[in-house]
């Protein structure tokens, strides 16, 4: 069955530091790939996308995501973090409009 | 553009009433998906529609809900009689083709 996996509901980081948000996939080919971020009371913003070509893709807000096929993996990075990245963060996959959604990781930045 | 809008922001009813939410999509967008987001079951989609026909009403948890899309340009979600394990947090969200989507800010339902 296809699914989106975010291993960690919660993590916090201390303002300044760097940040990694696993994100892992199970879909026979290689979909399209997206990630989200949602403040809370707010809808999502697409933080960044990968269809096809250079793994590594960058996004809005200094965030980047790269794409291992080998791993089925699209782990969201950021090399500093700041106190208004606090939120919640969605990996997602799209096969053919078949739009799938991690269950999110909730980010907390402390000063 | 305005981004797609949706209306009402929030509702709150009572069990039993009809509620229908309101999307605007972006315009020249073709495609139209609805989704509701809540604590236990995260974000589902509900179902989309592809030049205003609907094309996968399979998350569609049950007969009480339909979906509509008149025109390109507005679609509805109704909910008839409402429950309350119905109290989500509503999006609608519009793309074209090959593209990502854009969400609306949502409709939070409460339903009591």
């Amino acid at each position: 069955a296809q699914s989106v996996t975010q291993p960690d509901i919660h993590i916090t980081v201390s303002e300044g530091a760097s940040l990694e948000l696993r994100c892992n996939y199970s879909y026979g080919a290689t979909p399209y790939l997206f990630w989200y971020v949602q403040s809370p009371g707010q809808g999502l913003q697409l933080l960044l996308k990968y269809f096809s070509g250079d793994t590594l893709v960058q996004g809005i807000k200094g965030f980047e995501a790269e794409f291992k096929r080998s791993q089925s993996s699209f782990n969201l990075r950021k090399p500093s973090v700041h106190w208004s990245d606090a939120a919640e963060y969605f990996c997602a996959v799209d096969n053919n409009n078949d739009m799938r959604f991690g269950a999110g990781t909730r980010l907390t930045v402390k000063p | 553009d305005a981004g797609v809008i949706q209306s009402p922001r929030h509702e709150v009813t009572e069990m039993g009433q009809e509620v229908t939410l309101r999307c605007k999509p972006i315009s020249g967008h073709d495609y139209l998906f609805w989704y509701r987001q809540t604590m236990m079951r995260g974000l589902e989609l509900l179902i989309y529609f592809n030049n205003n026909v609907p094309i996968d009403d399979s998350g569609m948890p049950e007969d009480r809900f339909s979906a509509k899309m008149p025109n390109a340009s507005f679609s509805t979600l109704k909910i008839q009689p409402s429950e309350p394990r119905d109290s989500a947090v509503y999006f609608c969200a519009s793309r074209t083709a090959g593209n990502e989507q854009f969400f609306g800010p949502g409709t939070r339902l409460t339903v009591l």
